[in-house]
């Protein structure tokens, strides 16, 4: 069965700490991967995405992740984290053959950042 | 552009009753995509339809049923209501083209199922 896999379930920061959250996916075909955040009381947003190209993708407000295929894996990071970035982060997979429609979420990582 | 947005934002129903939520996708966007957003379960996927047909089907008891109208707006509807289908319903919308598009969301229903 499809799935992924969020390594942390509530990640503790300190403000300019540096952050990595783990993700890994199981399936064995070709997938788009997506980073979405919900800030509290508010709807899921894009962090960034990876269709194909170059590995290394940036997105908003500093974020990056690294596709690394041959682990299956597609982590988040940032180089030092603010206190507006405490939230909820969603790793998720699109199997291509489901033409986008679906994505299949990981459980979420609760980011929490200290002043 | 406005964003996807979702009626109502709350509902309190009883057991056995049925639900109807609405999604209204970005102007432009073909492609409908529902979610389920529990505590224990997480975000599950329920179904996504693409030009008024479901293109996409997740692993929900028939109860769960969704429909496109042709000016891509998406109902989604639950019957016979159980206390564990109590969650947050979100709506989601693409361009629907192939899977070159990121998924949109709305800021969901709130369900709640007494």
């Amino acid at each position: 069965a499809q799935s992924v896999s969020q390594h942390n379930h509530h990640v503790i920061l300190s403000e300019a700490a540096s952050l990595e959250l783990g993700c890994n996916y199981s399936y064995g075909g070709t997938v788009n991967l997506f980073w979405y955040v919900q800030y509290p009381g508010q709807h899921l947003q894009l962090l960034l995405k990876y269709f194909s190209g170059d590995p290394l993708v940036k997105g908003i407000k500093g974020f990056e992740a690294e596709f690394i295929k041959s682990k299956f894996s597609f982590n988040l990071r940032k180089p030092s984290v603010q206190w507006s970035d405490t939230a909820e982060y969603f790793c998720a997979v699109s199997p291509i053959y489901n033409q986008g429609g679906k994505l299949i979420f990981g459980q979420g990582t609760e980011l929490s950042v200290k002043p | 552009k406005a964003g996807v947005t979702q009626t109502p934002r709350y509902l309190i129903k009883t057991r056995g009753q049925q639900v109807t939520l609405s999604c209204s996708p970005i102007s432009g966007h073909r492609s409908v995509s529902w979610y389920q957003q529990t505590p224990g379960q997480g975000l599950q996927f329920l179904f996504e339809y693409f030009s008024e047909t479901q293109r996409n089907k997740g692993n929900f008891p028939g109860r769960f049923s969704g429909r496109q109208f042709s000016n891509s707006r998406s109902e989604m509807n639950v019957s016979t209501l159980e206390l564990g289908d109590s969650a947050l319903y979100l709506c989601a919308s693409s361009l629907g083209d192939r899977g070159l598009s990121e998924q949109f969301f709305g800021p969901g229903t709130r369900l709640t199922v007494l």
